[in-house]
């Protein structure tokens, strides 16, 4: 079991709201990341981090901001929301230096805007 | 970019028969190459992974080979369990410094009783 915990599972929220999708991992890695996962199964990386105050935009465009401020914790930021921010979010981790290593995920914030 | 495209998009088997998934890369500096896993309404988990000094790999029913020069990578699974049923992604990455996965596009795999 992968010792990664996104909060909430789930969100319905009106339009024009903030609001902060988190997510928190326990296995001390330095690479965090953040992933948009449509209706159609594909996974788009939104954001990622390569460790504390270390943030980059990813290849898909995103209004929402993340910040990482501790190691073991990487939020997501959506301003304003809007009915085309409803989708599945994502995060992941993964380990130290400059290796690949196995990406370990969240079980996801199904965020819904109305 | 490293682009990474993923075949069939939808797999319907019988249980007990055999499920090849494909996948192929453009980057030709890809080295890292795993396999994720995804249940409903769960996060994708990793089930085996290969490198680029690695031409084949196998654990239990499950097995995935690399074919470098051609850029492809295929997933094997044999003797195939109604539990085998989720979304399957390929993912390639390269080691310059960071890991960054580029996805393929999922396929469905349903396994029949």
């Amino acid at each position: 079991e992968a010792d990664i915990y996104q909060t909430p599972r789930y969100l319905v929220i009106g339009t024009g709201k903030k609001i902060t999708l988190e997510c928190s991992q326990t296995m001390g890695h330095d690479k965090m990341y953040w992933y948009q996962q449509d209706p159609g199964m594909e996974l788009h990386l939104i954001h990622y981090s390569y460790g504390v105050n270390s943030t980059e935009k990813g290849d898909l465009s995103s209004e929402s901001t993340v910040s990482r401020i501790r190691t073991e914790h990487f939020p997501l930021t959506l301003e304003s929301a809007r009915p085309s921010h409803t989708s599945q979010y994502l995060c992941a981790s993964s380990g130290t230096g400059n290796s690949n290593t196995e990406a370990f995920f969240g079980q996801g914030t199904r965020l819904t805007v109305v | 970019g490293e682009n990474v495209e993923q075949h069939p998009s939808t797999l319907s088997v019988q249980e007990g028969d055999s499920a090849v998934i494909k996948c192929t890369y453009s980057d030709s500096a890809s080295n890292y190459f795993p396999w994720y896993k995804q249940e409903l309404g769960k996060g994708p988990q990793l089930i085996i992974d290969i490198r680029s000094n690695v031409g084949e790999k196998k654990d239990q029913r499950i097995a995935v080979t690399l074919n470098k020069t051609a850029k492809h990578f295929s997933l094997h699974i044999t003797e195939t369990q109604p539990e085998d049923s989720a979304v399957y992604f390929c993912a390639a990455s390269i080691s310059t410094g960071f890991q960054k996965l580029v996805f393929g596009t999922g396929t469905r795999l349903l396994v029949s009783p």
